[in-house]
C-alpha cells in the first residue's frame, strides 16, 4: 500500500498569503495524484487531479505540481473561503489519501 | 445539474449490518462510475470500492473484502452498501462519490453526496 505523507500537519496563515502545502508518496505515483478541499460539515471537493490539473470550476489562484514521490499544491493568495483541511490521494490499488493538512487562520 | 443524494443516519448494534442508498441524477447514470469513501470522527478518509452502473461490477478495498457489498439499480439511477459484521470502528459518515471519468475508471472523484452517518453502538 502506497503511504501519502501530507505536510505540515497545520497552516497557519493571513487571507491574502500564498500557502504550499505538500504530499509525499511512500513509492512513486507518476502524476496520479489528486487534491480535495473539505470544510467542516461537508464532503470534500477536488480541487486537482493528475498533480496539475484543476477541476472543473476551481479557481485559478488553486495549482499542483509535482510527480513520482513529491507533490504540492499552491493556493497564491488565500481567501477567507480557502481556511479548511486538505487532503492528498493516490490511485494506485488500493486507493489511498493522505492524513491531511488544516490551514486555519492566524 | 449533477446531484448525489444519500440516506439519513443510521444506528445499529455491533454484529448487525446496514444499508445506504445514493440516489444520483443530472447525467447518464451507466456511463460514470461510483465510489464509497468513509471517513471516521475527526479522521481521515479511507476508500472502500467501486462499482460500475453499466454492469454490476465491483472492486473492493481489501480490508473490507468479505464484509461490503455495492450494489445499483439502473431503474431509479441509485447505487447501495451494505456493510456486514459491524463494529464500533465502523462508526463513521459513508460518502458515496462520482468518478471524474466517463466511460472510464479514473479513480478520482468530482460529485460527493452529502454523507451518510453510521453509529455503531450497543
Amino acid at each position: 500500500e502506497i503511504v501519502l505523507t501530507q505536510s505540515p500537519a497545520t497552516l497557519s496563515l493571513s487571507p491574502g498569503e500564498r500557502a504550499t502545502l505538500y504530499c509525499r508518496a511512500s513509492r512513486s505515483v507518476a502524476t496520479s495524484l489528486a487534491w480535495y478541499q473539505q470544510k467542516p460539515g461537508q464532503a470534500p471537493r477536488l480541487l486537482i487531479y493528475d498533480a496539475s490539473n484543476r477541476a472543473t470550476g476551481i479557481p485559478a489562484r488553486f495549482s499542483g505540481s509535482g510527480s513520482g514521490t513529491d507533490f504540492s499544491l499552491t493556493i497564491s493568495s488565500l481567501e477567507p473561503e480557502d481556511f479548511a483541511v486538505y487532503y492528498c490521494q493516490q490511485r494506485s490499488d488500493p486507493l489511498t489519501f493522505g492524513g491531511g493538512t488544516r490551514v486555519e487562520v492566524k | 445539474q449533477v446531484q448525489v443524494v444519500q440516506s439519513g443516519p443510521e444506528v445499529r448494534r455491533p454484529g448487525a449490518s446496514v444499508k445506504i442508498s445514493c440516489k444520483t441524477s443530472g447525467y447518464t447514470f451507466t456511463n460514470y462510475c461510483l465510489h464509497w469513501v468513509r471517513q471516521a470522527p475527526g479522521q481521515g478518509l479511507e476508500w472502500l470500492g467501486i462499482i460500475n452502473p453499466s454492469g454490476g461490477t465491483t472492486i473492493y478495498a481489501q480490508s473490507f473484502q468479505g464484509r461490503v457489498a455495492m450494489t445499483r439499480d439502473t431503474s431509479t439511477s441509485t447505487v447501495y452498501l451494505e456493510v456486514g459484521s459491524l463494529r464500533s470502528e465502523d462508526t463513521a459518515v459513508y460518502y458515496c462519490a462520482r468518478d471524474h471519468g466517463r466511460l472510464r475508471w479514473d479513480y478520482y472523484f468530482d460529485y460527493w453526496g452529502q454523507g451518510s452517518l453510521v453509529t455503531v453502538s450497543s
